[in-house]
């Protein structure tokens, strides 16, 4: 596609369910992220893969948080068992080369209820 | 680890004024820096980066960013801003272990 596609845009559930965000990165990008933005805060650091392996991880808030991506094509972020504080954007982004500029997905706004 | 500061949360401006908003990081090594904006209601998008060469660089809308090494700083400056600038502005750090740090934002409203 033309640029990085998250899906939902918008959702809401309830405290205690799991949810699944999508991201699809710019084609041939190697690079992707995930971020989080609460509201009136900056961008939170979540996971860095490079291909489909994620040498970095240490933004994961707790274990209810994973990710995964397949190949160098489509990433999910799940979050186990939602609380109300996980409510905020999460942002993914997808870069060609490791140093390059992000380019970003329109977000998730995920509301825990 | 590496981090970045911006150092003023929210700045107010009328049309017409400078603009200088204040970005710095640490980090030892090698650095590849960025401005990003996000207008209201849109993504985020690159405003500027600065890989080597020149520390002046040039962006879109007539934005600037100056690399001072010695400092630790990538000032983001407009000479004359626009109410169309009203934003968010975030300044981020990329190293070559692959990992970009954001600062905590900018927000900037001008007046018209």
């Amino acid at each position: 596609g033309a640029g990085v596609s998250q899906s939902p845009s918008n959702k809401v559930t309830e405290k205690g369910k799991d949810v699944e965000l999508r991201c699809d990165p710019i084609s041939g990008h190697t690079a992707l992220y995930w971020y989080r933005q609460r509201l009136g805060q900056g961008l939170e650091f979540l996971i860095y893969f490079q291909g489909n392996s994620a040498p970095d991880k240490s933004g994961l808030p707790s274990d209810r948080f994973s990710a995964e991506r397949t190949g160098e094509s489509v990433s999910t972020l799940t979050i186990q068992r939602t609380q109300q504080e996980d409510s905020a954007v999460y942002l993914c982004a997808s870069s060609l080369a490791r140093v390059g500029e992000a380019f970003f997905g329109q977000g998730t706004r995920l509301t825990v209820v | 680890a590496q981090s970045v500061s911006q150092h003023n949360h929210h700045v107010i401006l009328s049309e017409a004024a400078s603009l200088e908003l204040g970005c710095n990081y640490s980090y030892g090594g090698t650095v590849n820096l960025f401005w990003y904006v996000q207008y209201p209601g849109q993504h985020l998008q690159l405003l500027l980066k600065y890989f080597s060469g020149d520390p002046l660089v040039k962006g879109i809308k007539g934005f600037e960013a100056e690399f001072i090494k010695s400092k630790f700083s990538f000032n983001l400056r407009k000479p004359s801003v626009q109410w169309s600038d009203t934003a968010e502005y975030f300044c981020a750090v990329n190293t070559n272990a692959g990992k970009s740090t954001f600062g905590d934002g900018t927000t900037l409203t001008v007046k018209p």
